[in-house]
């Protein structure tokens, strides 16, 4: 399968705990992003990668989020002390450059605060 | 519009039912529409991208419309079946930015 993955698929944790999710894309993708999707809502963009480069984040993003691509393939992000308000899917996509940029996204990790 | 916006949130119809949802987005600084049908347990599956006023795509029985001066888009399903059972997510790309600005999205059950 050459599509994007990510891991773990659900991850429960208590609060104040870091957590740390991955996500593998399609391969010759330069572009990764991380969205997150809360219930009753659409997916919302959290960070975008180009390359190893991190180029915008969305104030979503809270100091306890990081993100990084360290060699421009695969991507983590951290979340350290959850809170229960963290909880929701986190979904990973990626594309090339192009005009199109059609945006392949993976099945998501499903996290619980408690 | 400021948003994106989807309706109806839910959609209940019968097997070989036609059907269609609503996508509303900022029509100022446009630069792509992009739908994606997600069903649970899966991974959002890219339908379709479009960007030129008055574009019309079609994948099967699903097709697609554009009006970027009004900042609309229609999905349209003919014949539906059971699987096509899903959310309906559309997504709006500015001008200069990488973004997607995704709708709640359309639910849609296919009851046999």
């Amino acid at each position: 399968d050459t599509g994007v993955s990510q891991d773990p698929r659900h991850k429960i944790t208590k609060r104040g705990q870091n957590v740390t999710f991955r996500c593998d894309p399609i391969s010759e993708h330069n572009r990764l992003y991380w969205y997150r999707q809360t219930l009753g809502q659409g997916p919302e963009f959290l960070t975008y990668f180009q390359n190893e480069a991190q180029l915008e984040k969305s104030r979503l993003l809270s100091d306890r989020f990081s993100a990084e691509r360290p060699k421009g393939s695969f991507s983590t992000l951290e979340i350290q002390r959850t809170e229960q308000g963290d909880s929701a899917m986190y979904l990973c996509a990626s594309s090339q450059t192009g005009d199109t940029d059609t945006q392949y996204f993976g099945p998501g990790t499903r996290l619980t605060v408690l | 519009i400021l948003n994106v916006e989807q309706s109806p949130q839910s959609l209940h119809v019968q097997e070989g039912d036609s059907t269609n949802f609503t996508c509303s987005f900022p029509s100022s600084n446009f630069y792509a529409l992009h739908w994606y049908r997600w069903e649970t347990a899966k991974s959002p599956e890219a339908l379709f991208v479009m960007t030129l006023n008055g574009d019309e795509k079609k994948k099967g029985r699903i097709s697609a419309t554009l009006n970027t001066k009004e900042g609309y888009s229609y999905l349209y399903i003919k014949g539906s079946q059971p699987e096509d059972s899903a959310t309906y997510l559309c997504a709006s790309k500015p001008g200069g930015g990488n973004k997607l600005t995704f709708g709640t999205g359309t639910q849609l059950k296919v009851e046999l």
